[in-house]
């Protein structure tokens, strides 16, 4: 059974710098892996979105990276905003069903 | 990008009570239909597999006749919570994947958010 882990579980950074978020799948056998933004209380916000025979996806100030070997993926969002807080969800896609992370809450402070 | 709604947005209902959700692809075809639930400061968690003409596919520890699927059109899937309890307070998502270029991407719905008093 595929598991997702996302590190950190929260983030906190002053306005303007980088962010990394983390996220690690046990099952490298995935047919794509979708980053997701969720704000309080909302639905999701599709950010991204990498095919399995992709190793990156870039969107404005947002790339995700894809290692499948590894089992690992990361995104990156450049100059951070006070907008962007909000909680960030990876999901795998393993056998056509999608396998969540637990998030990672990110607060851009002002 | 493709649109997905859901129906309502929010409802309250009393215990005992039965509450449909419904979750339609706007501009998009889907096969197959998803939902999910998600307890408050936890991750979404597949409930079941909606598929067009078909059952539903369940997960492990979901009950199927507690949450009752029907996917009676290639834009619509309805998800009835029988006989509501307060341990089924949570927030519902859909999600859909289109037919058509991006057959791999999926698209959620805003949620609905369920409240059993």
């Amino acid at each position: 059974k595929q598991e997702v882990t996302q590190i950190p579980a929260a983030l906190s950074v002053p306005e303007g710098e980088n962010l990394v978020l983390n996220c690690s799948f046990t099952d490298s056998a995935i047919y794509n892996l979708q980053w997701f933004r969720q704000d309080p209380g909302k639905g999701l916000t599709s950010l991204l979105l990498i095919q399995s025979s992709q190793r990156e996806q870039t969107s404005g100030r947002l790339n995700a990276s894809l290692d499948k070997s590894s089992g690992r993926s990361t995104l990156y969002i450049a100059a951070s905003q006070p907008g962007d807080s909000a909680t960030y969800l990876c999901a795998a896609d393993s056998w056509g069903k999608f396998q969540f992370g637990a998030g990672t809450q990110v607060v851009v402070t002002p | 990008g493709a649109v997905v709604s859901q129906h309502p947005s929010r409802v309250i209902c009393k215990s005992g009570t039965s509450v449909k959700i419904e979750c339609r692809s706007l501009d998009f075809q889907a096969t197959t239909m998803f939902w999910y639930r998600q307890f408050p400061k936890q991750s979404l968690m597949l409930m079941a597999t909606s598929n067009e003409g078909s059952k539903a596919t369940y997960e492990q520890g979901v009950e199927k006749d507690k949450f009752l699927i029907n996917h009676a059109s290639l834009t619509l899937s309805t998800l009835t919570v029988t006989s509501a309890h307060p341990e089924d307070s949570s927030f519902y998502i859909c999600s859909a994947r289109d037919l058509g270029p991006s057959y791999n991407e999926q698209f959620f719905g805003p949620g609905t958010r369920l409240t059993v008093l």
